[in-house]
């Protein structure tokens, strides 16, 4: 099974709140976890990624969390600005897949000021 | 300075009609792909490709044609084939696997 499930679809935070977006996946083969901000009419940005072999990464206020035994991982933006505001896509490589990166569908973020 | 580009940004289509969607890169990357983005749908991946002159279909191939004639581009045609081609479609490139790097977007609208 292929699939990266994300949620929530869409959520919305009070400015100076913190903004959590989960994921999950079932194939045990995926070892690679980035994250992509993207802003309207714009293409994709890697934000963070995250190997198995740690269960934390923290770049700034973006944090990823890794649960390797519950094959989730999530993204927790801290002190959350409207600048923050955009679509967030969650993926997995499993390193050897010819066709690249699995995406979740996606979470559309509104930090409220 | 490195990195993707793809032209137009804006691109109108008549019925019937055949586009091509450019795709460049000098990032040296080997693999490139294109993908499909509408609302509420994520990513979805048309066709990549791993190496010059060699591409896959990917989940959403039907109405679409490539060509890798050149490492660093990716040219993806829109056929007459393809039904409701309306979208924004994003051109990626990657080392063989892990992070990908998107390029700007083309939006696509047939009148």
């Amino acid at each position: 099974q292929q699939q990266v499930k994300q949620s929530p679809q869409s959520l919305i935070v009070q400015k100076g709140g913190i903004s959590i977006i989960n994921c999950a996946y079932e194939n045990t083969a995926f070892d690679y976890f980035p994250w992509y901000q993207q802003f309207p009419g714009k293409g994709p940005a890697l934000l963070i990624a995250i190997r198995p072999d740690v269960s934390e990464k923290k770049e700034g206020r973006f944090t990823i969390s890794f649960n390797k035994s519950a094959k989730q991982f999530s993204l927790h933006i801290m002190d959350s600005q409207p600048g923050d505001s955009a679509t967030y896509f969650c993926a997995a490589d499993s390193g050897g897949g010819a066709d690249g990166l699995t995406f979740g569908k996606g979470t559309h973020l509104i930090i409220q000021p | 300075d490195g990195g993707i580009t793809q032209s137009p940004k804006y691109l109108f289509r008549k019925e019937g009609q055949n586009v091509t969607l450019s795709c460049e890169q000098n990032l040296n990357h080997d693999a490139m792909y294109w993908y499909r983005q509408d609302p509420g749908q994520g990513l979805r991946l048309i066709y990549y490709s791993q190496i010059v002159n060699d591409f896959q279909k990917g989940d959403i191939a039907e109405g679409y044609s490539v060509s890798r004639e050149k490492k660093e581009s990716f040219p993806l045609t829109v056929t007459s084939a393809q039904k409701n081609p309306t979208a924004f479609y994003l051109c990626a490139s990657s080392i063989l696997t892990g992070v990908q790097f998107f390029g700007p977007g083309t939006r696509l609208t047939v009148l």
